[in-house]
């Protein structure tokens, strides 16, 4: 089944113990992506990827940072969480030129 | 001004209504619209794309106005299902935006017996 995987779903955590939340897909995809979601704020874009090695910042990439070593990986890093980051948190991918983005289930984050 | 604009409602609405949600977005190069579906708690799902002639997706029908800046979504004969918030995308695919997607703040419907 093509999909979009997250891990943790859930992740209550103290702020500045740095935790990692992995995405992975198994479609090929070039592109990957991570938002977060807020209320009044809508979905907002962190990082993205549009290939192996290859990452740039989204529009609000403070507190955060990825890696692609790997095109099927696309893990979100939090070095030291702080409580402004508790959020919903969304993996996406598609393929390069397709425009139609493949949303994970979403990872509920709580920084204490 | 926020990128897109979306009226948040919510719409409360009967089984079997016409409902209408409009979106616009200010920035007139964007290239490619979206209207998603997110239920609640769950993953956005591209519900459409939207195009400049107007597409018909079923009882789902979406039209772009380029001039106007602004998109609009069409649910005829609502269904208990259609309750979700739908969000309106927008890609402004220049220099290095390959793939931005810019959401919407999300519109709830809500369709009661």
């Amino acid at each position: 089944e093509a999909q979009v995987t997250q891990n943790p779903r859930y992740l209550i955590t103290v702020t500045g113990k740095k935790l990692t939340v992995t995405c992975s897909q198994n479609m090929n995809h070039e592109y990957m992506s991570w938002y977060r979601q807020d209320p009044g704020l809508g979905l907002r874009q962190i990082y993205y990827s549009m290939n192996v090695e290859v990452t740039d910042k989204g529009d609000v990439p403070e507190g955060y940072k990825v890696s692609r070593k790997e095109k099927r990986n696309f893990p979100l890093i939090l070095e030291s969480p702080s409580p402004n980051q508790t959020s919903l948190y969304f993996c996406a991918s598609s393929l390069l030129g397709q425009e139609t983005q493949y949303f994970g289930p979403g990872t509920r984050l709580l920084v204490l | 001004r926020k990128e897109v604009e979306q009226d948040p409602g919510p719409f409360n609405v009967p089984e079997g209504a016409t409902v209408a949600f409009n979106c616009t977005y200010s920035n007139s190069a964007s290239q490619s619209f979206f209207w998603y579906r997110q239920d609640c708690r769950k993953e956005p799902k591209l519900l459409m794309s939207v195009y400049s002639s107007g597409n018909e997706d079923g009882r789902f029908t979406a039209q772009l106005n380029r001039a106007s800046q602004y998109i609009s979504l069409l649910i005829r004969d609502s269904k208990l299902s259609d309750s979700a918030t739908y969000l309106c995308v927008v890609n402004f695919a220049g220099g290095t935006s390959y793939g931005k997607l810019t959401f919407g703040q999300g519109t709830i419907l809500t369709v009661h017996p």
